[in-house]
Protein backbone atom coordinates (compact mmCIF):
# COMPACT_ATOMS: atom_id res chain seq x y z
CA UNK A 1 0.00 0.00 0.00
CA UNK A 2 1.30 3.20 -0.89
CA UNK A 3 1.79 5.94 1.90
CA UNK A 4 3.64 9.28 2.57
CA UNK A 5 5.33 10.46 5.82
CA UNK A 6 6.32 13.91 6.65
CA UNK A 7 7.77 13.34 9.67
CA UNK A 8 8.36 17.24 10.90
CA UNK A 9 4.93 18.02 12.39
CA UNK A 10 5.59 21.66 12.49
CA UNK A 11 9.33 23.82 11.72
CA UNK A 12 9.63 27.47 12.57
CA UNK A 13 12.70 29.58 11.81
CA UNK A 14 13.46 33.47 11.23
CA UNK A 15 13.87 34.73 7.99
CA UNK A 16 16.50 34.58 5.27
CA UNK A 17 17.00 31.35 6.82
CA UNK A 18 17.05 28.13 4.23
CA UNK A 19 14.72 25.58 5.38
CA UNK A 20 14.17 22.00 4.14
CA UNK A 21 10.86 19.67 4.42
CA UNK A 22 11.16 16.13 4.07
CA UNK A 23 9.18 13.33 2.26
CA UNK A 24 9.60 9.89 2.63
CA UNK A 25 7.17 7.75 0.57
CA UNK A 26 6.27 3.74 0.28
CA UNK A 27 5.02 2.80 -2.82
CA UNK A 28 5.13 -1.44 -4.45
CA UNK A 29 4.67 0.11 -7.73
CA UNK A 30 7.22 1.16 -10.77
CA UNK A 31 5.64 3.93 -11.84
CA UNK A 32 4.24 6.57 -10.03
CA UNK A 33 3.90 10.28 -9.31
CA UNK A 34 5.02 12.38 -6.55
CA UNK A 35 4.07 15.74 -5.63
CA UNK A 36 4.10 19.12 -3.10
CA UNK A 37 1.25 21.45 -2.46
CA UNK A 38 1.45 24.85 -0.29
CA UNK A 39 -1.83 25.75 1.96
CA UNK A 40 -1.69 29.20 3.32
CA UNK A 41 -3.70 30.43 6.45
CA UNK A 42 -6.60 31.03 3.87
CA UNK A 43 -6.93 26.78 3.13
CA UNK A 44 -6.69 26.63 -0.48
CA UNK A 45 -4.20 23.84 -1.62
CA UNK A 46 -1.71 25.82 -4.31
CA UNK A 47 0.40 23.24 -6.67
CA UNK A 48 3.78 23.33 -6.13
CA UNK A 49 5.48 20.45 -8.51
CA UNK A 50 4.72 17.19 -9.67
CA UNK A 51 7.54 14.64 -10.46
CA UNK A 52 7.74 11.19 -12.04
CA UNK A 53 9.17 8.06 -10.69
CA UNK A 54 11.51 7.99 -13.60
CA UNK A 55 12.74 11.29 -13.59
CA UNK A 56 15.46 11.97 -10.66
CA UNK A 57 16.66 15.14 -12.09
CA UNK A 58 16.49 17.75 -9.23
CA UNK A 59 14.36 20.93 -9.66
CA UNK A 60 14.97 24.68 -8.85
CA UNK A 61 11.98 27.25 -9.41
CA UNK A 62 13.42 30.25 -7.75
CA UNK A 63 13.73 30.27 -4.13
CA UNK A 64 12.60 26.59 -4.32
CA UNK A 65 14.45 23.15 -4.57
CA UNK A 66 13.30 19.57 -4.72
CA UNK A 67 15.78 16.65 -4.01
CA UNK A 68 14.11 13.10 -5.74
CA UNK A 69 16.34 10.14 -4.13
CA UNK A 70 14.83 6.90 -5.10
CA UNK A 71 17.54 5.42 -3.32
CA UNK A 72 15.86 6.56 -0.08
CA UNK A 73 12.26 6.98 -1.51
CA UNK A 74 12.30 10.39 -0.58
CA UNK A 75 10.97 14.02 -2.41
CA UNK A 76 12.64 16.75 -0.32
CA UNK A 77 11.62 20.40 -0.67
CA UNK A 78 14.15 23.20 0.42
CA UNK A 79 13.18 26.79 0.94
CA UNK A 80 16.69 29.05 0.20
CA UNK A 81 16.26 32.27 1.93
CA UNK A 82 12.75 31.69 3.45
CA UNK A 83 10.25 34.74 3.65
CA UNK A 84 7.07 35.38 5.83
CA UNK A 85 4.77 34.67 2.43
CA UNK A 86 5.90 31.20 2.70
CA UNK A 87 4.20 30.01 6.02
CA UNK A 88 2.10 27.70 5.42
CA UNK A 89 1.14 24.04 5.63
CA UNK A 90 3.00 21.68 3.09
CA UNK A 91 1.85 18.70 2.03
CA UNK A 92 3.65 15.89 0.28
CA UNK A 93 1.45 13.66 -2.32
CA UNK A 94 2.00 10.69 -4.22
CA UNK A 95 -0.04 8.66 -6.67
CA UNK A 96 -0.16 4.91 -8.63
CA UNK A 97 -0.41 4.59 -12.23
CA UNK A 98 -1.94 1.45 -11.53
CA UNK A 99 -4.48 2.72 -9.11
CA UNK A 100 -5.55 5.21 -11.46
CA UNK A 101 -2.57 8.29 -11.41
CA UNK A 102 -5.56 10.90 -9.79
CA UNK A 103 -5.63 9.04 -6.84
CA UNK A 104 -4.00 10.96 -4.01
CA UNK A 105 -2.37 9.93 -1.13
CA UNK A 106 -1.27 13.11 1.55
CA UNK A 107 1.55 12.93 4.01
CA UNK A 108 0.27 14.49 7.66
CA UNK A 109 1.91 18.00 6.01
CA UNK A 110 4.57 20.31 7.75
CA UNK A 111 3.03 23.67 9.23
CA UNK A 112 6.03 26.32 8.48
CA UNK A 113 6.47 29.06 10.25
CA UNK A 114 8.94 31.99 8.90
CA UNK A 115 9.66 34.67 12.05
CA UNK A 116 10.57 38.02 10.83
CA UNK B 1 -5.08 25.17 -15.43
CA UNK B 2 -8.87 26.08 -15.52
CA UNK B 3 -10.03 28.02 -12.76
CA UNK B 4 -11.97 26.09 -10.23
CA UNK B 5 -14.20 27.45 -7.87
CA UNK B 6 -16.45 26.29 -4.95
CA UNK B 7 -19.47 27.31 -3.03
CA UNK B 8 -20.22 28.40 0.04
CA UNK B 9 -16.87 28.99 1.28
CA UNK B 10 -17.80 28.53 4.64
CA UNK B 11 -20.59 28.04 6.94
CA UNK B 12 -21.96 27.16 10.13
CA UNK B 13 -24.85 24.40 10.20
CA UNK B 14 -26.65 23.02 13.19
CA UNK B 15 -26.74 18.82 13.75
CA UNK B 16 -29.08 17.09 12.40
CA UNK B 17 -29.16 19.50 9.08
CA UNK B 18 -27.85 18.77 5.40
CA UNK B 19 -25.41 21.22 3.32
CA UNK B 20 -24.96 20.92 -0.17
CA UNK B 21 -21.59 22.10 -1.81
CA UNK B 22 -20.92 23.04 -5.09
CA UNK B 23 -17.83 22.59 -7.48
CA UNK B 24 -17.48 24.43 -10.66
CA UNK B 25 -14.62 24.62 -13.51
CA UNK B 26 -14.12 26.70 -16.33
CA UNK B 27 -13.70 24.11 -18.70
CA UNK B 28 -14.75 20.43 -19.21
CA UNK B 29 -12.88 17.66 -17.53
CA UNK B 30 -12.77 14.05 -17.25
CA UNK B 31 -13.22 13.68 -13.39
CA UNK B 32 -13.26 15.81 -10.48
CA UNK B 33 -12.61 14.52 -6.88
CA UNK B 34 -14.01 15.38 -3.47
CA UNK B 35 -11.92 15.62 -0.83
CA UNK B 36 -12.08 16.24 3.38
CA UNK B 37 -9.50 17.75 5.37
CA UNK B 38 -10.11 17.24 9.33
CA UNK B 39 -8.95 20.48 11.86
CA UNK B 40 -5.32 20.20 11.88
CA UNK B 41 -5.04 16.58 9.66
CA UNK B 42 -4.68 15.87 5.98
CA UNK B 43 -6.25 15.22 3.03
CA UNK B 44 -8.57 12.32 2.81
CA UNK B 45 -10.54 11.13 -0.50
CA UNK B 46 -14.20 10.69 -0.45
CA UNK B 47 -14.94 9.83 -3.61
CA UNK B 48 -14.41 10.14 -7.47
CA UNK B 49 -17.45 12.12 -8.76
CA UNK B 50 -18.26 10.55 -12.62
CA UNK B 51 -20.03 12.07 -15.07
CA UNK B 52 -23.14 10.38 -16.32
CA UNK B 53 -22.78 7.51 -13.56
CA UNK B 54 -22.90 7.23 -10.24
CA UNK B 55 -19.56 8.40 -8.02
CA UNK B 56 -17.16 5.67 -6.64
CA UNK B 57 -16.55 6.16 -2.82
CA UNK B 58 -13.22 5.30 -0.91
CA UNK B 59 -13.37 3.13 2.13
CA UNK B 60 -14.78 4.47 5.38
CA UNK B 61 -17.24 7.07 2.97
CA UNK B 62 -21.01 6.37 2.13
CA UNK B 63 -23.48 7.80 -0.64
CA UNK B 64 -26.08 7.72 1.98
CA UNK B 65 -23.87 10.04 3.95
CA UNK B 66 -22.42 12.04 1.00
CA UNK B 67 -24.08 12.05 -1.42
CA UNK B 68 -22.59 13.26 -4.79
CA UNK B 69 -23.85 14.66 -8.43
CA UNK B 70 -21.81 15.14 -11.54
CA UNK B 71 -24.45 16.48 -14.29
CA UNK B 72 -21.95 17.52 -16.67
CA UNK B 73 -18.52 17.90 -17.40
CA UNK B 74 -18.08 21.49 -15.96
CA UNK B 75 -19.94 20.82 -12.20
CA UNK B 76 -20.23 18.94 -9.21
CA UNK B 77 -22.25 18.51 -5.79
CA UNK B 78 -21.32 16.91 -2.27
CA UNK B 79 -24.21 16.85 0.59
CA UNK B 80 -23.00 16.32 3.75
CA UNK B 81 -26.04 14.99 5.35
CA UNK B 82 -27.12 14.50 8.39
CA UNK B 83 -24.75 16.90 10.25
CA UNK B 84 -22.67 16.24 13.50
CA UNK B 85 -20.11 18.11 14.90
CA UNK B 86 -17.28 15.11 13.48
CA UNK B 87 -18.19 16.63 10.00
CA UNK B 88 -16.62 19.96 11.07
CA UNK B 89 -14.12 19.77 7.93
CA UNK B 90 -12.49 21.94 5.05
CA UNK B 91 -14.08 20.06 2.01
CA UNK B 92 -12.11 20.53 -1.18
CA UNK B 93 -13.12 19.53 -4.95
CA UNK B 94 -10.48 18.70 -7.77
CA UNK B 95 -9.94 17.92 -10.86
CA UNK B 96 -6.62 16.37 -12.70
CA UNK B 97 -5.13 17.87 -15.59
CA UNK B 98 -1.88 17.05 -17.72
CA UNK B 99 -2.51 13.73 -18.59
CA UNK B 100 -4.44 13.19 -15.57
CA UNK B 101 -1.61 13.16 -13.29
CA UNK B 102 -1.53 16.84 -11.29
CA UNK B 103 -4.70 17.51 -9.69
CA UNK B 104 -6.01 21.11 -8.99
CA UNK B 105 -7.76 22.28 -6.13
CA UNK B 106 -10.97 24.41 -5.03
CA UNK B 107 -10.57 27.14 -2.83
CA UNK B 108 -12.56 24.93 0.07
CA UNK B 109 -15.39 25.04 1.97
CA UNK B 110 -14.98 25.53 5.60
CA UNK B 111 -17.48 24.01 7.76
CA UNK B 112 -18.21 23.82 11.28
CA UNK B 113 -21.42 21.88 12.38
CA UNK B 114 -22.48 22.92 16.03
Amino acid sequence: AQKVTQAQTEISVVEKEDVTLDCVYETRDTTYYLFWYKQPPSGELVFLIRRNSFDEQNEISGRYSWNFQKSTSSFNFTITASQVVDSAVYFCALSEAAQGAQKLVFGQGTRLTINP
Amino acid sequence: SAVISQKPSRDICQRGTSLTIQCQVDSQVTMMFWYRQQPGQSLTLIATANQGSEATYESGFVIDKFPISRPNLTFSTLTVSNMSPEDSSIYLCSYPEGGQETQYFGPGTRLLVL
